[in-house]
């Protein structure tokens, strides 16, 4: 069974702080690797995604993506309170379906 | 203004009945998704379709169904024998089966 596994924390960070969050996944036939932000009560927000080996960057955020250990992680530079909300880590295999991770909750405190 | 819409935003069923949660996306997207989210947990996937007419079951379809007749629509029906319905649902659409985009959600609460 495909797997997506993440801390559930949460995890607590002052505010001007990198917040490092990871997923290691499964499959090793996983192809994209996509990151969505999601406020309490809200659906899912896109933030990042990733297809190869290395780091992306797209402004505070960084995701970085290691194929060969099987996890994915994303950076988020300088947090604001306003980044407090729960992550949540999605995988999926070229032609098959997304498995999502069950999100980790970050609290930015001011 | 692009988006995907859900209705209703709440919505609350009795034992026993059959409630329609609606979704429609005006992005021209092909792919069309339903999943379902409980407290603390991921999204679990009910039911999928990539094209018009045509849709496959997901992880979690028992008490579940839905049809695809037009591209911009995929209605989810909560049918009498899905036994614990009350969760926050989902439905997203992606136009290459890559990136999903999300709608606001529905919160179903059985009384």
């Amino acid at each position: 069974q495909k797997e997506v596994e993440q801390n559930s924390g949460p995890l607590s960070v002052p505010e001007g702080a990198i917040a490092s969050l990871n997923c290691t996944y499964s499959d090793r036939g996983s192809q994209s690797f996509f990151w969505y932000r999601q406020y309490s009560g809200k659906s899912p927000e896109l933030i990042m995604f990733i297809y190869s080996n290395g780091d992306k960057e797209d402004g505070r955020f960084t995701a970085q993506l290691n194929k060969a250990s099987q996890y994915v992680s994303l950076l988020i530079r300088d947090s604001q309170p306003s980044d407090s909300a729960t992550y949540l880590c999605a995988v999926r295999i070229y032609g098959q379906n997304f498995v999502f991770g069950p999100g980790t909750r970050l609290s930015v405190l001011p | 203004d692009g988006g995907i819409t859900q209705s209703p935003k709440y919505l609350f069923r009795k034992e026993g009945q059959n409630v329609t949660l609606s979704c429609e996306q005006n992005l021209n997207h092909d792919a069309m998704y339903w999943y379902r989210q409980d407290p603390g947990q991921g999204l679990r996937l009910i039911y999928y379709s990539q094209i018009v007419n045509d849709f496959q079951k997901g992880d979690i379809a028992e008490g579940y169904s839905v049809s695809r007749e037009k591209k911009e629509s995929f209605p989810l029906t909560v049918t009498s024998a899905q036994k614990n319905p009350t969760a926050f649902y989902l439905c997203a659409s992606s136009i290459n089966s890559n990136e999903q985009f999300f709608g606001p959600g529905t919160r179903l609460t059985v009384l």
